[in-house]
């Protein structure tokens, strides 16, 4: 079947703008994860999902990131009057309920100018 | 200190040889240990995970544990210029039972 897609692929937003991440997890993946990924630097966890109940969201950097998966399957990641230091590439990953190995979506790279 | 270390490199080696890729954790109680492979604009791709301590192996591929030191490295036997990429080493703690934090990454290129 179809891996983890996301989209959009590319998004340059001015400061200040908001914009909306979506993920679309490999059907029946019951968990979903947000992380961040800075140029030259790993993965940061941003948040986690189990359905859609968000169980972890202490990796958010700000309350301008916001997230949802209000039917426990695709999932948004909102960011709020983005600011340079948003500038990342955002990836979403799936695993299913007790498993730990976690797939990758292929990010969404975002320039704040 | 972070949590996961890795050496950033480059690790350069020449094709054909084995290259090995290390990485330290922090917390003494990590249970699982994965180790991704992310070429350069592409996202994270699973190569293996490993739990116990040992050798675990698959295919050109060997990941060892050492959890008393805290270390688990990879090595890619017969290495192919096609591995050039960065290996991300991954590390789920005992107090979650989800979340993975990562190394900053190993870039490794090889040589034809």
């Amino acid at each position: 079947g179809a891996g983890v897609s996301q989209s959009p692929r590319y998004k340059v937003a001015k400061r200040g703008q908001d914009v909306a991440l979506r993920c679309d997890p490999i059907s029946g993946h019951v968990s979903l994860f947000w992380y961040q990924q800075a140029l030259g630097q790993g993965p940061e966890f941003l948040t986690y999902f189990q359905n859609e109940a968000q169980l972890d969201k202490s990796g958010l950097p700000s309350d301008r990131f916001f997230a949802e998966r209000p039917e426990g399957s695709v999932s948004t990641l909102k960011i709020q009057r983005t600011q340079q230091e948003d500038s990342a590439v955002y990836l979403c990953a799936s695993s299913l309920a007790g498993v730990e190995t976690q797939y990758f979506g292929p990010g969404t790279r975002l320039l704040v100018l | 200190q972070k949590e996961v270390e890795q050496n950033s490199g480059p690790l350069s080696v020449p094709e054909g040889a084995i290259a090995s890729l290390n990485c330290t954790y922090s917390d003494r109680g990590s249970q699982s240990f994965f180790w991704y492979r992310q070429y350069s604009g592409k996202s994270p791709e699973l190569i293996m995970f490993i739990y116990s301590n040992g050798d675990k192996e698959d295919g050109r591929f060997t990941a060892q544990l050492n959890k008393a030191s805290q270390y688990v490295s990879l090595l890619i036997r017969d290495s192919q210029p096609s591995d050039s990429a960065t290996y991300l080493c991954a590390v789920k703690k005992e107090d979650s039972s989800y979340k993975l934090i990562f190394g900053s990454g190993t870039r490794l290129l090889v040589r034809p």
